[in-house]
């Protein structure tokens, strides 16, 4: 079974930075998922990747299918950005497994 | 508006009592999902349903009964639970079993007295 940490598990950042989440992995995996949770209980889908990066707004996805790791990035981060952002992974038809997540509170 | 749809957003129930978990999803996905999250622990799977067919139970107690009517609609039929089965319950669909993207609910906090 695939082993999903994240780190940091906490994280408070200032207005207006740069963000870095890191999503490490023990088993090849045919899909890694980034979901963001607001205090709302509600999960959202930020990208669902494969291989290389992908770019949506101020949020960025890298994966480095070798090193079994992926990063998420938030660029110019805001208040509204604070929420929990989970790492999910599968392979094949498996079911996702997930990691704890990373708790993110932006500071204004 | 996110596609998937759950009802009651909050749940307050006695061990004794009998109460369903409804979800809905009008993206057309073929595959619908329960989760259970509890505080500080990763999302746990339930059950999935691919076209109104189980497909993944995860030894459930039996105190969770999941129901598929169609591809649109899921419930989880919930009797004498248990203090720790309070946490909130994430309904999800995708366009097939554990394949593509995920769309979840708002998700129903269960709490039990």
């Amino acid at each position: 079974k695939n082993e999903v940490e994240q780190s940091p598990q906490n994280l408070t950042a200032q207005e207006g930075e740069f963000i870095t989440i890191n999503c490490s992995y023990s088993v090849g995996i045919s899909a890694l998922h980034w979901l963001q949770q607001h205090p709302g209980g509600g999960i959202v889908s930020l990208f669902m990747l494969s291989s290389g990066k992908k770019k949506h707004g101020r949020l960025i996805a890298t994966i480095n299918i070798q090193e079994k790791h992926s990063s998420l990035h938030i660029t110019a981060s805001h208040p509204r950005d604070s929420a929990v952002y989970i790492c999910a992974v599968n392979s094949g038809n498996t079911p996702l497994v997930f990691g704890k997540g990373t708790r993110l509170s932006v500071i204004a | 508006e996110t596609g998937v749809t759950q009802t009651p957003r909050h749940l307050v129930m006695g061990m004794t009592n009998k109460k369903s978990l409804k979800c809905e999803q009008h993206l057309g996905h073929n595959a619908m999902y329960w989760y259970k999250q509890s505080a500080k622990k990763p999302l746990e799977l339930m059950f999935v349903y691919s076209l109104e067919e189980r497909v993944e139970n995860n030894s459930v107690p039996s105190r969770f009964s999941p129901e598929c009517p169609n591809s649109s609609h899921l419930f989880l039929h919930l009797h004498t639970l248990q203090p720790e089965d309070s946490a909130l319950y994430l309904c999800a669909s995708s366009q097939g079993p554990n394949a593509g993207e995920l769309f979840f609910g708002e998700g129903s906090r269960l709490t039990v007295l």
